[in-house]
């Protein structure tokens, strides 16, 4: 079954740590992306990727850096600079980054304290 | 820049009756509309889309959207919910010939009752 894979489902993490979200997808898609969800705000982009070795900072990408050294993956790191890094973190892929809708993961929830 | 308002943060209905969801946008240049849902805990799941043509757009689940560009509006429509349509949907717009980043509405909690 093609589709999009994060792993893990729950990440607990002590402030100042970094971490790392794995991103994967198998359907063969150029663009990539990475989504903060949080209660009654919607989700908001991150950063994005339309190819490989190539990306793009989203609307608030401050406190996060990106990866993009294979078409299937587009690991995030929130950093120690991320000033409220608990969340619920989305990936997502498209065809080629214009027009086409977006497939999205089933998310990492992430936990700092 | 572009913007997405949705007005109802909650949605209470009853089963098997009708149900209609609000999204407004801005934006000085054509989009295209996306219209998703979530279930709890899960990612986002496309329900339907409008890029060109007819502006009632039909998607899965029997949901329907208008797209009314003289009221830069976008509603979402069901006649008959039932228990499992209790989610959050979120309506999305994307720039026309740009990289497709979508900006998301707030979100909408439809939940269904008996």
């Amino acid at each position: 079954d093609g589709g999009i894979t994060q792993s893990p489902k729950y990440l607990f993490r002590k402030e100042g740590q970094n971490v790392t979200l794995s991103c994967e997808q198998n359907l063969n898609h150029d663009a990539m992306y990475w989504y903060r969800q949080d209660p009654g705000q919607g989700l908001r982009l991150i950063y994005y990727s339309q190819i490989v070795n190539d990306f793009q900072k989203g609307d608030i990408a401050e406190g996060y850096s990106v990866s993009r050294e294979k078409k299937e993956s587009f690991p995030l790191t929130v950093t120690s600079a991320q000033k409220n890094p608990t969340a619920f973190y989305l990936c997502a892929s498209s065809i080629s980054g214009v027009r086409d809708e977006q497939y999205f993961g089933p998310g990492t929830r992430l936990t700092v304290t | 820049a572009q913007s997405v308002t949705q007005l109802d943060s909650q949605v209470p209905v009853f089963e098997e009756a009708p149900v209609e969801l609000r999204c407004n946008y801005s934006s000085s240049v054509s989009v295209y509309l996306f219209w998703y849902v979530q279930y709890p805990n899960q990612g986002l799941q496309l329900l339907l889309k409008y890029l060109s043509g007819s502006t009632l757009v039909k998607g899965i689940n029997g949901f329907e959207a208008e797209f009314n560009k003289s009221q830069t509006s976008f509603h979402l429509r069901k006649p008959s919910v039932h228990i499992s349509d209790t989610a959050e949907y979120f309506c999305a717009v994307m720039l026309t010939g740009t990289a497709s980043k979508l900006t998301f509405g707030t979100g909408t909690r439809l939940q269904v009752t008996l």
